[in-house]
Order: structure tokens, then C-alpha cells, then sequence
């Protein structure tokens, strides 16, 4: 079965800190998507990054980073210069490149920007 | 585009009525998701399909649960009888082509008393 972990519950970091939130994930699947997503407060769920598994090169857009370890099966998002308005729930999520599976996300970690 | 639409955004109905939620994917996309949030498990995936036929339905709790999507703009999601235990936010996502990413409605925050 494929799953995905997120280890961090509850996380909390002042305003222009670096925060790092973990993933970690299982699949025998050798070509697949990794996703991070923001729920901020207004429920919406919105993409952060994408990764694609056959890619080396981390994904990066704007302040977010992710650490893509293939072998360890692990998928951390970096956020530079944190802002208050990154304050959000952040779910990982997983699907294999075969599109006749699901999307599979992570139970989440709720991130605290402090002023 | 307006994205992934879904009504009604609030349902509040007493234990035991049936309940039906609404959503139209954005066009295009051949694949939808319906995703129930609750504190205590999360995002969990209740079925999907693809180009309107249910692919995977593991996630549905109970028989109370059915899904339908009888063309490519339109899917219910149907609770009858509703129970209090069923009270979440329901999301619906669409997503467009393999490996894509999946867009996501506002959801319905639904409360069953």
C-alpha cells in the first residue's frame, strides 16, 4: 500500500525564520508526482510545489524548496523567509504516473508563522 | 475558468435526511476526486474517476455513501441516511492529465445534528 507520512503535527517559527516540514512516503511505483499543498485558514487548498520522481534537480518556486531524497523516500519543503501569511495547514501528497490510482496525501502539519 | 465549483459551500441537516453535495470539475479535465477532511483522519481520499466512470470507490465508508458523475461537468456525492459521525468538510478536486496536480473546490462544510 502507498502512503504517505508527515511526522510534524504542530509546528511554530518567527516571522523571516527558515522552517522545514517533513514527508516521508512509501511506494514500490518508480515513476511518480510528490505535491506539497497550503490550506491556509479559508479552507481553499492550493499547490505549493510539484516534483516530478525522474527529475533530480529540486523543485523550487519562489521561497519554497523541497529536498527530494529518491532512495529515502523523502520529500521535505523548505520555506525561506517565512511570512504570516504562509501560516497554514501544509499536506504532502503522492501519486504514481499511472493516473489509474489516486492522489494520496499525508494527515498534515499545521504551521505557525509568529510576528 | 472558474475552477472546481461546489455547492453548497454550508449544510447543516438533522440526523437521519439525506444529504447531497454538488461539484463541477473544471472543464477539461478528465479525472475528479471527492475527499472528506476531518480532524481526526485527515484528507481521505472517498472515490475517484476518470473520464466520468468510478475507478477506485475503497474509501467509502458505508453503504449510506454513493457518488455519481453522469457527464464530465457534473458529480453528486449522496449521504442517506445522514449520521452525526458524518459531519466534515467534503472536497472536490479535478485534475487534468496524468501526474497532474489536483484543483480543489472550497468544499462543503457539512454538519449533521
Amino acid at each position: 500500500a502507498q502512503t504517505v507520512t508527515q511526522s510534524q503535527p504542530e509546528m511554530s517559527v518567527q516571522e523571516a525564520e527558515t522552517v522545514t516540514l517533513s514527508c516521508t512516503y512509501d511506494t514500490s511505483e518508480n515513476n511518480y508526482y510528490l505535491f506539497w499543498y497550503k490550506q491556509p485558514p479559508s479552507r481553499q487548498m492550493i499547490l505549493v510545489i510539484r516534483q516530478e520522481a525522474y527529475k533530480q534537480q529540486n523543485a523550487t518556486e519562489n521561497r519554497f524548496s523541497v529536498n527530494f531524497q529518491k532512495a529515502a523516500k523523502s520529500f521535505s519543503l523548505k520555506i525561506s523567509d517565512s511570512q504570516l501569511g504562509d501560516t497554514a495547514m501544509y499536506f504532502c501528497a503522492f501519486t504514481p504516473m499511472n493516473r489509474d490510482d489516486k492522489i494520496i496525501f499525508g494527515k498534515g502539519t499545521r504551521l505557525h508563522i509568529l510576528p | 475558468d472558474a475552477g472546481v465549483i461546489q455547492s453548497p459551500r454550508h449544510e447543516v441537516t438533522e440526523m437521519g435526511q439525506e444529504v447531497t453535495l454538488r461539484c463541477k470539475p473544471i472543464s477539461g479535465h478528465n479525472s475528479l476526486f471527492w475527499y472528506r477532511q476531518t480532524m481526526m483522519r485527515g484528507l481521505e481520499l472517498l472515490i475517484y474517476f476518470n473520464n466520468n466512470v468510478p475507478i477506485d470507490d475503497s474509501g467509502m465508508p458505508e453503504d449510506r455513501f454513493s457518488a455519481k458523475m453522469p457527464n464530465a461537468s457534473f458529480s453528486t456525492l449522496k449521504i442517506q441516511p445522514s449520521e452525526p459521525r458524518d459531519s466534515a468538510v467534503y472536497f472536490c478536486a479535478s485534475s487534468p492529465d496524468q501526474g497532474a496536480e489536483a484543483f480543489f473546490g472550497q468544499g462543503t462544510r457539512l454538519t449533521v445534528v
